[in-house]
């Protein structure tokens, strides 16, 4: 998988809009990248994925650059329940040959929401 | 949430005795993952299930071994646990549809004294 830096830690005010940078500057054309969280002593749980458009759930959106290289997910408005370790990931889908590998997971950015 | 359940959840064992980790999921997802997290070092991937039967190693394979008769279980085992292998240990499943994503169940805090 390729690397990815993160931040090691955040602060977001409540209510905020929580933006979370990764860095991914040696990506490949078939990876994607990948967002996942982890709220204390909980297993990890997937947020959102995307290729090269940007992408938006209920949870988050996911901002790509134009160039892959970067990209930032976006919590629009912060709750103290958002509250954990977010992990940038990037890796082949399973459609595109990346197979049953698991994930690699760095050391993500603890962002603390605060009231 | 994904249907993934382990057990046990909590269990504290003493060094050399053969120890055995579940997980059960209810979605029928082809993929099943072991991986291990520890301060300082994040997950890392134990072992991998691409089918029943069909299993490969992972980052930190080593002292593990695992089995899926089933489905919906993936067995874990340490067959003579040791002190460095006190970890939380947390399951996972992927459909297999081309998306990617993994489910995580609730984690397996154990501690080998």
């Amino acid at each position: 998988d390729a690397k990815t830096t993160q931040p090691p830690s955040m602060d977001c005010a409540e209510g905020r809009a929580a933006n979370l940078p990764c860095n991914h500057s040696t990506i490949s054309g078939n990876e994607y990248v990948y967002w996942y969280r982890q709220i204390h002593s909980q297993g990890p749980q997937y947020i959102i994925h995307g290729l090269k458009n940007n992408e938006t759930n209920e949870m988050a959106s996911l901002i790509i650059t134009e160039d892959r290289k970067s990209s930032t997910l976006i919590l629009p408005h912060a709750t103290l329940r958002d509250t954990a370790v977010y992990y940038c990931i990037v890796r082949p889908a399973e459609a595109s040959g990346g197979g049953a590998d698991g994930l690699t997971f760095g050391k993500g950015t603890h962002l603390i929401i605060q009231p | 949430d994904a249907g993934i359940t382990q057990s046990p959840r909590h269990k504290v064992t003493e060094t050399g005795t053969p120890v055995t980790l579940r997980c059960h999921q209810t979605e029928n997802h082809r993929y099943m993952y072991w991986y291990r997290q520890d301060p300082g070092h994040g997950l890392r991937l134990i072992h991998y299930s691409y089918g029943v039967k069909d299993t490969d190693k992972g980052e930190v394979s080593d002292g593990y071994s695992v089995s899926r008769s089933k489905t919906e279980d993936f067995l874990l085992t340490l067959e003579s646990a040791t002190s460095s292998q006190t970890s939380v240990y947390f399951c996972a499943i992927s459909p297999g549809t081309g998306r990617g994503e993994q489910f995580f169940g609730p984690g397996t805090r154990l501690t080998v004294l």
